[in-house]
């Protein structure tokens, strides 16, 4: 099995702050890194997928980078709305695996 | 839009089946991938497998044993059993649409195991 180890597991950031989130997976996973935005009582929400690409409705201010087994999720200007936690999740192999997940609070 | 709704018992005692079924809705589940996902509360997330509309499947192997999906076509469903359960399968259920880029979901229902 891939293994995803995201860091931090979370994080304190004000609105308006520049944040990053990374994943890293314990072998290669080429571009087949997924990110999802999950919030209380809710279903996970896509955001990127192939590592880089905005999912459509998604705000340009979320953006990912990486291949193989370093990947970041870098949101550029925080709102209110985006403090939730976030999943990484591969699927270049069976079975599918997701990070542990980032708490991402309020100051 | 396409939308998914899960649906069964919430509560399940130890060492019985588990039994879910995701009724889609607003397209046809003769296309695609359908995947099940967990989430035990307060923590991560868990792929537990997914079907194909022709009937083909793929599960996590840490679950394998104990997991069947299956797929009806002419009810628009797909389906879910977890035999031999125990409090560590206590988790809300997803079911979604493909095998890896999970943009339809659920709502997630919530399964208890205990007597």
């Amino acid at each position: 099995d891939i293994q995803m180890t995201q860091s931090p597991s979370s994080l304190s950031a004000s609105v308006g702050d520049r944040v990053t989130i990374t994943c890293r997976a314990s072998q290669s996973t080429s571009n087949f890194l997924k990110w999802y935005q999950q919030k209380p009582g809710k279903a996970p929400n896509l955001l990127i997928y192939g590592a880089s690409t905005l999912q459509s409705g998604v705000p340009s201010r979320f953006s990912g980078s990486g291949s193989g087994t370093d990947f970041t999720l870098t949101i550029s200007s925080l709102q209110p709305e985006d403090f939730a936690t976030y999943y990484c999740q591969q699927s270049y192999s069976t079975p599918i695996t997701f990070g542990q997940g980032t708490r991402l609070e309020i100051k | 839009q396409v939308q998914l709704q899960e649906s069964g018992p919430g509560l399940v005692r130890p060492s019985e089946t588990l039994s879910l079924t995701c009724t889609v809705s607003g397209g046809s589940i003769s296309t695609y991938y359908w995947s099940w996902i967990r989430q035990p509360p307060g923590k991560g997330l868990e792929w537990i497998g997914y079907i194909y509309y022709s009937g083909s499947t793929n599960y996590n192997p840490s679950l394998k044993s104990r997991v069947t999906i299956s797929v009806d076509t002419s009810k628009n469903q797909f389906s879910l059993r977890l035999s031999s359960v125990t409090a560590a399968d206590t988790a809300f259920y997803y079911c979604a649409r493909g095998s890896g880029d999970y943009v339809y979901w659920g709502q997630g229902t919530l399964v208890t195991v205990s007597s």
